[in-house]
Order: structure tokens, then sequence, then C-alpha cells
């Protein structure tokens, strides 16, 4: 049964940082991972969806890399806002989509 | 376009009663996903629908709950005698999906809607 993790589980940083959230997942069996934010009481945004052939996408200040055969994927974010603030969840597809627990992030002014 | 949109955004029940919450996906889309977030949970996937294929029920939690999609397009999810332990944020998705080649697998980049809160006093 596929398991996925988020490290950190909440995050605080100042305006300006960069930094770098870390999924990993039991099963490489999978034919993508896709990364979202969510805003509280909303539904979850699409951020980058990498292929299993992929390592890496990138969109604006966000990339994305795969490491497929050893289940971990990060989200690098650059130049830290304060509207970057949400929770940030990774889920994997193999046999179906699993999410992860997410890490809620924080970045202040 | 007109993103993913679901019905009612608040759903309010007592115990016993039955609901039905609805999904329109985006057009064009042939997967639609159900999915269950309850209060400082993750999210857990509950039904899958592709085209024309049978539906992918092996998330449901129990015999309670059923969806069903009509016309390859909207999609209702129904949950009989309601439980408090069913009070969550029910969400909503829709993907195209297409092969990338063999070495890629399916492409299907899933698109959320605003979910539905369901509060079962």
């Amino acid at each position: 049964k596929q398991e996925v993790t988020q490290i950190p589980a909440a995050l605080s940083v100042p305006e300006g940082e960069n930094l770098v959230l870390n999924c990993s997942f039991t099963d490489s069996a999978i034919y993508n991972l896709q990364w979202f934010r969510q805003d509280p009481g909303k539904g979850l945004t699409s951020l980058l969806l990498i292929q299993s052939s992929q390592r890496e996408q990138t969109s604006g200040r966000l990339n994305a890399s795969l490491d497929k055969s050893s289940g971990r994927s990060t989200l690098y974010i650059a130049a830290s806002q304060p509207g970057d603030s949400a929770t940030y969840l990774c889920a994997v597809y193999g046999q179906n989509f699993v999410f992860g627990p997410g890490t809620r992030l924080s970045v202040l002014p | 376009g007109a993103g993913v949109s679901q019905s009612p955004s608040n759903k309010v029940t007592e115990k016993g009663k039955d609901v039905e919450l609805r999904c329109d996906p985006i057009s064009g889309h042939t997967a639609l996903y159900w999915y269950r977030q309850s209060l400082g949970q993750g999210l857990e996937f509950l039904i899958y629908f592709q085209g024309n294929s049978a539906p992918d029920k092996s998330g449901l939690p129990s015999d309670r709950f059923s969806a069903e999609r009509t016309g390859g397009s909207v999609s209702t999810l129904t949950i009989q005698r309601t439980q408090q332990e069913d009070s969550a944020v029910y969400l909503c998705a829709s993907s195209l999906v297409f092969s990338v080649g063999l070495a890629g697998g399916p492409f299907n980049e899933q698109f959320f809607g605003p979910g539905t809160r369901l509060t079962v006093l």
C-alpha cells in the first residue's frame, strides 16, 4: 500500500527566504507526482505535475524535482512571499491517487 | 473557462438523513474523482470515474456511500443514513487523461472544485 509523507509538517520563514518542502513515498511504481497548494477553507490549486519519466518541472518561482527510485520529491520555492502562505500537498499517482498530509507554510512579512 | 464547481458549498444535516453532493467537472474532462478531507486530516480517495469504464470504488468507506456520473459529465455523491463521522469537506476533481508514451504513463493533472462542507449533527 502506497504511503506518502511530507516533512516538515509546518514551516515559518521570513519573507524573501528560499525554502524546500519534502515529499516521500514508499512505492516507486508511480506514473506521476503532483504538487498542490490549499488555502484555508478552499479547494486545491495545482502547482506542478511531474511525469515519472521527468526529473523536474519549473513554474515561475517554483521548482519541483522527482527521484522516483528513492521515492522522493522536493518543492523549491524561491524568494518566498507572504502570499505563498498555504498548505502544500503532494500526491502520487500509481494505482490511484495518494496524498500526503501536507506542509503548512507561513511566510512572515 | 469555468473550473470545477460543487454544490452545495455547505450542508448541515441531521444524523440518519440522506444527502446528495453534486460536482460539475471541467467541460471535456474524462476523469472525475471524489475525495474526503476530515478536520486536520489528509485527503482520502473515495471514487474515480474514467470515461465509460467501470468506476474505481475502492475508496468508499462503507455501503452507505455511492456515486454516479451521468452522461460522462455531472457526478452525484450520495451518503445514506449519515453519521457524525461523515462530517468532512468533500472535494471533487476532474482531469483529462491521455497517454504520454510507454515511458511516461498517463498524464492526468487534477483540477479541484471548492468543496462541500458537510456537517452531520
